[in-house]
């Protein structure tokens, strides 16, 4: 399973746009790109997937160069409740009839007034 | 639709106690099943998944055990626990590859159990 990786916490301003990069430099031909977001004491919910280029969404957009080594997820305009861990995950989501999507550390995102 | 229960929310229970946390899935059918356990301020560490009745793997070494006696029933067991039990179990299903309500691999978490061991 390819291995990620994203910075450990990120601060911004409510109306501010937010872009979480995270990296994975093995990434293999049949693997996704998934993010989830995760509030405290909640499990995490997903936000977008991805294969390559571009894919957004009515919460998020995700972009994708090329190479598929990293990728970055887009949050328009943050507000004080887009505050939580974001978590950025790569598989192949139907390797043999199941997927097993490995979450790392995540994104703490902490949105200030 | 499909929905996704877990219980108990809450757990306190002493060292060398039994578990068990119960997860059901309601509007589906063959899920993939799957048990995580969130240390707090940690990442998600998967457990154990099903890919169906009695097909249970196991990702960590521990004393923690699971099994699926129903198609949509997932329990996660331990007869003795330990301190380092404690945390926050999620539940989760996706659908397989023959098809279901998402196209993709999405999973879809439960509430959530907290446990603490004392």
């Amino acid at each position: 399973l390819a291995k990620t990786t994203q910075p450990i916490s990120m601060d911004s301003y409510e109306g501010q746009e937010v872009n979480i990069t995270c990296s994975h430099n093995n990434i293999a031909t049949n693997d996704y790109i998934t993010w989830y977001q995760q509030f405290p004491s909640q499990g995490p919910r997903f936000i977008i997937q991805g294969y390559k280029t571009k894919v957004t969404n009515e919460v998020a957009s995700l972009f994708i160069p090329a190479d598929r080594k990293s990728s970055t997820l887009s949050l328009p305009r943050v507000s004080l409740s887009d505050t939580a861990v974001y978590y950025c995950l790569v598989g192949d989501i139907w390797s043999g009839g199941y997927n097993k999507l490995i979450f790392g550390a995540g994104t703490r995102l902490a949105v200030h007034p | 639709s499909q929905t996704i229960h877990q219980w108990p929310a809450t757990l306190v229970q002493p060292v060398g106690s039994p578990l068990s946390l119960e997860c059901t899935v309601e509007g589906t059918s063959n899920p993939n099943l799957y048990w995580y356990r969130q240390a707090a301020g940690r990442g998600l560490q998967l457990l154990f998944y099903s890919v169906g009745i009695g097909q249970i793997s196991s990702e960590v070494p521990q004393n923690l055990s699971a099994s699926r006696p129903q198609d949509r029933q997932f329990i996660l067991s331990s007869k003795k626990l330990l301190l380092s039990d404690s945390g926050f179990y999620l539940c989760a299903w996706s659908v397989t590859a023959a098809g279901g309500p998402a196209l993709t691999g999405e999973l879809f978490f439960g509430e959530g159990s907290r446990l603490t061991v004392l």
